[in-house]
């Protein structure tokens, strides 16, 4: 299989608390993004971090790439309930446009 | 933003029969769509890659007989299932690639009894 690895696969915390979910891949990539999916829905883009980054932030979310050691994670400040949901990570080996490769995926439950 | 439109959100249908999932880029023109199938607490897996105008590259154990992938232009493709049986009751989900990013459809649930 091409698909990475990501842990914790489930993760539930309480509202409030930080959220960590971490990411592998297998081989080089152009760049990294992390997605969200609530239950049966579609995916929804969070980031994307490029390989000369290490490090975005968009609002509560904070990316970090480590490509010595082909890793990724992503956290989630002040967590809410409405942060419940499956976040994956994905990579594209080949540039923009070519396929996406995604990870195994965390379920995040915040309680409230 | 780019929107994505995926239809039908859920199909049922009798084994034997073909179903149509269509995938729409409403403000973007797709030059690549991806077809991916989940598994209930499973990752995407991608089935394959469209370019239009062109045929669809498979991925290695996808059934390209069985899963007809149509991109007629640059915003739409439809993914036809063959004689679907129940071991391909699953969540399909499409992906356009516009230029500025991927946008993935809301995906289609399909049951098959």
């Amino acid at each position: 299989s091409q698909q990475g690895e990501e842990d914790p696969q489930a993760l539930s915390i309480q509202e409030g608390e930080n959220a960590t979910m971490n990411c592998s891949y297998k081989t080089s990539i152009n760049n990294l993004q992390w997605y969200r999916q609530n239950s049966g829905r579609g995916l929804v883009h969070l980031i994307l971090i490029r390989s000369n980054e290490r490090e975005k932030h968009s609002g509560r979310l904070r990316v970090t790439l480590d490509t010595s050691k082909k890793s990724s994670s992503l956290l989630i400040t002040a967590s809410r309930a409405a942060d419940t949901a499956s976040y994956f990570c994905a990579t594209d080996y080949r540039g923009s446009g070519s396929r996406l490769t995604f990870g195994e995926g965390t379920q995040l439950t915040v309680n409230p | 933003g780019a929107v994505v439109s995926q239809h039908p959100s859920r199909v049922i249908c009798k084994s034997g029969t073909s179903v149509k999932i269509e995938c729409r880029s409403l403000d973007f023109q797709a030059t690549t769509m991806f077809w991916y199938r989940q598994f209930p607490k499973q990752s995407l897996m991608l089935m394959a890659t469209s370019n239009e105008g062109s045929k669809a590259t498979y991925e290695q154990g996808v059934e390209k007989d069985k899963f007809l992938i149509n991109h007629a232009s640059l915003t739409l493709s439809t993914l036809t299932v063959t004689s679907a049986h129940p071991e391909d009751s699953s969540f399909y989900i499409c992906s356009a690639w516009g230029g500025l990013g991927y946008t993935f459809g809301s995906g289609t649930r399909l049951t098959v009894v």
